[in-house]
């Protein structure tokens, strides 16, 4: 089983500073993916970024950055530069990377709360 | 280049009622997962539909059903609804054929209230 934890219910952060996002997580999996999503009042789940469990380096995509610690288990998000735009829950998310029975489905956290302070 | 598209947008139902929610996936996708997120939590898994048949399923009872067309568009039947069914119904898409990193398309859900 996979199991998600994300522990800042909510967190405010000023225009063009950098925010933190934390997101720690379990499994038993050797070998998996890491996502984190975006979740505006909408409602639609954005793709942000994703990291496999034996890439070498920390995923980037723009302004975003993926903190990834194996041994710690942790897969923080970074955003640089915050934005108005970018308040909205945020979710990190898992699944196993291999293809067969039990891997299909990815396994989300509670989500954090970001706040855009002008 | 049209996303995942959810019918309806919202929807208000009584207890012990039946509703279906449907879902067209992105073009070039072709299977079709569920979600249900309560409200303050993060979505959970329903089922994923594959070849018009269920190929893996959440911790969800049986009053939860799906389908799966030959246009790979989907639906969720929910039957003898509960007040605790009340949520936000996420459909997601994806291709076997593209790596996991890139496969999740995400459209803007049903809002199913229950009363």
């Amino acid at each position: 089983a996979q199991k998600i934890t994300q522990t800042q219910p909510g967190m405010f952060v000023q225009e063009k500073e950098a925010v933190t996002l934390d997101c720690t997580y379990d499994t038993s999996d050797p070998s998996y993916g890491l996502f984190w999503y975006k979740q505006p009042s909408s409602g639609e789940m954005i793709f942000l970024i994703y990291q496999g469990s034996y890439d070498q380096q920390n995923a980037t995509e723009g302004r975003y950055s993926l903190n990834f610690q194996k041994a710690r288990k942790s897969a923080n998000l970074v955003i640089s530069a915050s934005q108005l735009g970018d308040s909205a829950m945020y979710f990190c998310a898992m699944r196993p990377a291999y293809s067969g029975a039990g891997s299909y489905q990815l396994t989300f956290g509670k989500g954090t709360k970001l706040s855009v302070i002008p | 280049d049209a996303g995942v598209t959810q019918s309806p947008t919202h929807l208000i139902k009584t207890r012990g009622q039946q509703v279906t929610l449907r879902c067209s996936p992105k073009s070039g996708h072709d299977t079709v997962s569920w979600y249900q997120q309560a409200l303050g939590q993060g979505p959970q898994f329903i089922f994923q539909y594959y070849e018009e048949e269920e190929r893996q399923r959440g911790n969800f009872p049986d009053r939860f059903s799906g389908h799966q067309f030959p246009n790979y568009s989907s639906e969720l039947n929910v039957n003898a609804l509960l007040l605790g069914d009340s949520a936000l119904y996420l459909c997601a898409s994806s291709s076997i054929t593209v790596k996991p990193n890139y496969g999740y398309t995400f459209g803007s859900g049903t809002r199913l209230t229950v009363v």
